[in-house]
C-alpha cells in the first residue's frame, strides 16, 4: 500500500529565505505525486504535480519539486519565501489501480518570520 | 467555470443526529472523492464514486456512513447517529477521468462539529 511521510510537522523560515519541504513516499511502481497547499479554514489548492517525464516540475507561486526515484522523495522548494506562503503543505501520492484515491502525508505547517 | 462546491460549509449536530454533506463536482467531472481531515492530521480517503456507482469505499467506516452520487444532483455523504469523534473537516474532490492521470480538484470543505 502507498504511504507518504512528511517528516517535518512545523517549519519556520524568514521572509526571503529559501524553503525546502520534505516528502518521502512508499509505492511499488512509479507514482503520481502532488503537492497541495491549505490555508487555515480553506480547501486544498494544487501547487504542482508529477506524472512522468522531467523530474523537476514547476508549479504555481514560484514553487518547484524534484522527483528522485532512488530516494523515493518529492521535495518541494522555493528560492525566496513570501509572508503569504504561510500555510499547511501536503504531499500526496496517487496511483491508477488503487481506486484512484490520493494518500496524503500528515502535512507540514510553514511559518514565515518577517 | 465554478469549482467544486460543498455545502454547508459549517454544520453543527448533536450526538445521535444525522449529518448530510453535499458536493457538486466541477462541470464535466464525473468522478467524486470524499476525504476526511481530523484535527491536526492529513486527509484520509473515504470513498470514490462515479455517477450511480460506488467504485471504492475502502476508507469508509463500516457503520453509520454512506455515500451516493445519483444520476442527477450532488453527491451526498451521510452520517447517521453522529458521535463526537465524527467532528472533522470533510472534503470533496472531483476529477474528469481516471485520477491517476488527472488531478483532483478540491472543494472548500464542510466542517462538522458534533456537540
Amino acid at each position: 500500500a502507498q504511504s507518504v511521510t512528511q517528516p517535518d510537522i512545523h517549519i519556520t523560515v524568514s521572509e526571503g529565505a529559501s524553503l525546502e519541504l520534505r516528502c518521502n513516499y512508499s509505492y511499488g511502481a512509479t507514482p503520481y505525486l502532488f503537492w497541495y497547499v491549505q490555508s487555515p479554514g480553506q480547501g486544498l489548492q494544487l501547487l504542482l504535480k508529477y506524472f512522468s517525464g522531467d523530474t523537476l516540475v514547476q508549479g504555481i507561486k514560484g514553487f518547484e519539486a524534484e522527483f528522485k526515484r532512488s530516494q523515493s522523495s518529492f521535495n518541494l522548494r522555493k528560492p525566496s519565501v513570501h509572508w503569504s506562503d504561510a500555510a499547511e503543505y501536503f504531499c500526496a501520492v496517487g496511483a491508477v489501480g488503487s481506486g484512484n484515491k490520493l494518500v496524503f502525508g500528515a502535512g507540514t505547517i510553514l511559518r514565515v518570520k518577517s | 467555470n465554478a469549482g467544486v462546491m460543498q455545502n454547508p460549509r459549517h454544520l453543527v449536530r448533536r450526538r445521535g443526529q444525522e449529518a448530510r454533506l453535499r458536493c457538486s463536482p466541477m462541470k464535466g467531472h464525473s468522478h467524486v472523492y470524499w476525504y476526511r481531515q481530523l484535527p491536526e492530521e492529513g486527509l484520509k480517503f473515504m470513498v470514490y464514486l462515479q455517477k450511480e456507482n460506488i467504485i471504492d469505499e475502502s476508507g469508509m467506516p463500516k457503520e453509520r456512513f454512506s455515500a451516493e452520487f445519483p444520476k442527477e444532483g450532488p453527491s451526498i455523504l451521510r452520517i447517521q447517529q453522529v458521535v463526537r469523534g465524527d467532528s472533522a473537516a470533510y472534503f470533496c474532490a472531483s476529477s474528469p477521468g481516471l485520477a491517476g492521470a488527472n488531478e483532483q480538484f478540491f472543494g472548500p470543505g464542510t466542517r462538522l462539529t458534533v456537540l
